[in-house]
């Protein structure tokens, strides 16, 4: 089955500073590699996807960039708030079966 | 995107009792559903995908006998521990899917066995 590995596991950044968090995946029939932002106690919130025929994506602050030949994928947030501060999960997907990562806490300092 | 709804949103049961959470579909009828659990600060493991009208596919290490699940309708699906123990405490989270990739995730319940 496939296997999501995810690094950091805790990243502290200054506000105003970019995040990067990485991960790789085992199953190069994956496809699809969507990204979490979960709250303390609250749902997995989507927030930004790729899909496998496409290189890099971004949605203002966020971005995400996929190399399918080194199945590694990675989430850029600049200009970081503290509202971002979350725990975020990477995922990788072949069909509609998910696959997560072990998750980064993200901590955004005022 | 899609409203899914889960209930409980928090329950406490006695070691040895069963407990049945809900997960429905509120505006899209969904012949598949998911269901995950997550330790505190760990990631969400996929326990099993369910499909309505036939069983469900769990994934490994996972116990049929002891995780039921039931999707009778395209709109709910069920999930029953049973006899459940103090290291079945856990947050279950359900989540649909849409179109060929999309999940979308139920507020999860949180499952507190004493």
């Amino acid at each position: 089955g496939e296997n999501v590995e995810q690094h950091p596991s805790t990243l502290s950044v200054q506000e105003g500073d970019s995040a990067v968090i990485k991960c790789t995946y085992s199953d190069s029939a994956s496809n699809y590699f969507p990204w979490y932002k979960q709250e303390l106690g609250k749902r997995p919130q989507l927030i930004i996807d790729i899909r496998s025929n496409v290189g890099e994506k971004k949605d203002q602050r966020i971005a995400v960039t996929l190399n399918k030949t080194a199945k590694h994928f990675s989430l850029h947030i600049t200009e970081t708030q503290p509202e971002d501060s979350a725990v975020y999960f990477c995922a990788a997907s072949k069909g509609n079966q998910f696959y997560f990562g072990t998750g980064t806490s993200l901590t955004v300092i005022p | 995107g899609a409203v899914v709804s889960q209930h409980p949103s928090w329950v406490i049961c006695k070691s040895g009792t069963s407990v049945k959470i809900e997960c429905r579909s509120l505006d899209f009828q969904a012949t598949t559903m998911f269901w995950y659990r997550q330790f505190p600060k760990q990631s969400l493991m996929l326990m099993a995908t369910s499909n309505e009208g036939s069983k469900a596919t769990y994934e490994q290490g996972v116990e049929k006998d002891k995780f039921l699940i039931n999707h009778a309708s395209l709109t709910l699906s069920t999930l029953t521990v049973t006899s459940a123990h103090p290291e079945d405490s856990s947050f279950y989270i359900c989540s649909e899917a849409q179109g060929s990739h999309e999940q979308y995730f139920g507020p999860g319940t949180r499952l507190t066995v004493t």
